[in-house]
């Protein structure tokens, strides 16, 4: 079945730590795209990339860092720099279209608790 | 840049009732206006979704309406079941950058 496979489900790190969550593609999606979810707050893009080896910030890009070596892979790196990254932390993918933009497909995302 | 008003930000119904969660847009680029369902613990999926080009929707139970005008879209579920409840996010996306809603938490009481 194709899909996004975010891992792990939950987890836990000291502050001070960097962590990096994974996030893979089997959907052979072009754009890729983090986002993270608070309560009350909605979805709040972290960073997007529609093409390998590049990659841009959205909205709260600061403290993050992200990487596109491949067109299956997205992982994500929060970083020490990083106030508040305790949240939950999803994974989208989508085509590129012409005229219309296309639905994004979701991973099941991460929960990321930082004490 | 897009802004997307959502409301109301939690909805009760009785089941067999309709809902109906509106939405707002600020930029006359966007095109494209999704709608997803996030269950407890899960990511969002898409249920429904609607191009510029078109005024009304429907898929069964489901309903989403555009007013380009108004710059207002909304959802309607008919008939709600138990397993309607869940959070519901609209989006609209200019470009590919796409802009959420704050979502509706969906309470379906059987």
């Amino acid at each position: 079945d194709g899909g996004i496979t975010q891992s792990p489900k939950y987890l836990f790190r000291k502050e001070g730590q960097n962590v990096t969550l994974s996030c893979e593609q089997n959907l052979n999606h072009d754009a890729m795209y983090w986002y993270r979810q608070d309560p009350g707050q909605g979805l709040r893009l972290i960073y997007y990339s529609q093409i390998v080896n590049d990659f841009q910030k959205g909205d709260i890009a600061e403290g993050y860092s992200v990487s596109r070596e491949k067109k299956e892979s997205f992982p994500l790196t929060v970083t020490s720099a990083q106030k508040n990254p305790t949240a939950f932390y999803l994974c989208a993918s989508s085509t590129l279209t012409g005229q219309y933009n296309s639905p994004l497909h979701f991973g099941n995302g991460t929960r990321l608790t930082v004490t | 840049g897009e802004n997307v008003e959502q409301h109301p930000s939690t909805l009760s119904v009785q089941e067999g009732d309709s809902a109906v969660i509106k939405c707002t847009y600020s930029d006359s680029a966007s095109n494209y206006f999704p709608w997803y369902k996030q269950e407890l613990g899960k990511g969002p999926q898409l249920i429904i979704d609607i191009r510029s080009n078109v005024g009304e929707k429907k898929d069964q139970r489901i309903a989403v309406t555009l007013n380009k005008t108004a710059k207002h879209f909304s959802l309607h579920i008919t008939e709600t079941q138990p397993e309607d409840s869940a959070v519901y996010f609209c989006a609209a996306n200019p470009r590919q950058k796409v802009t959420f809603g704050i979502g509706t938490k969906l309470q379906v009481i059987p």
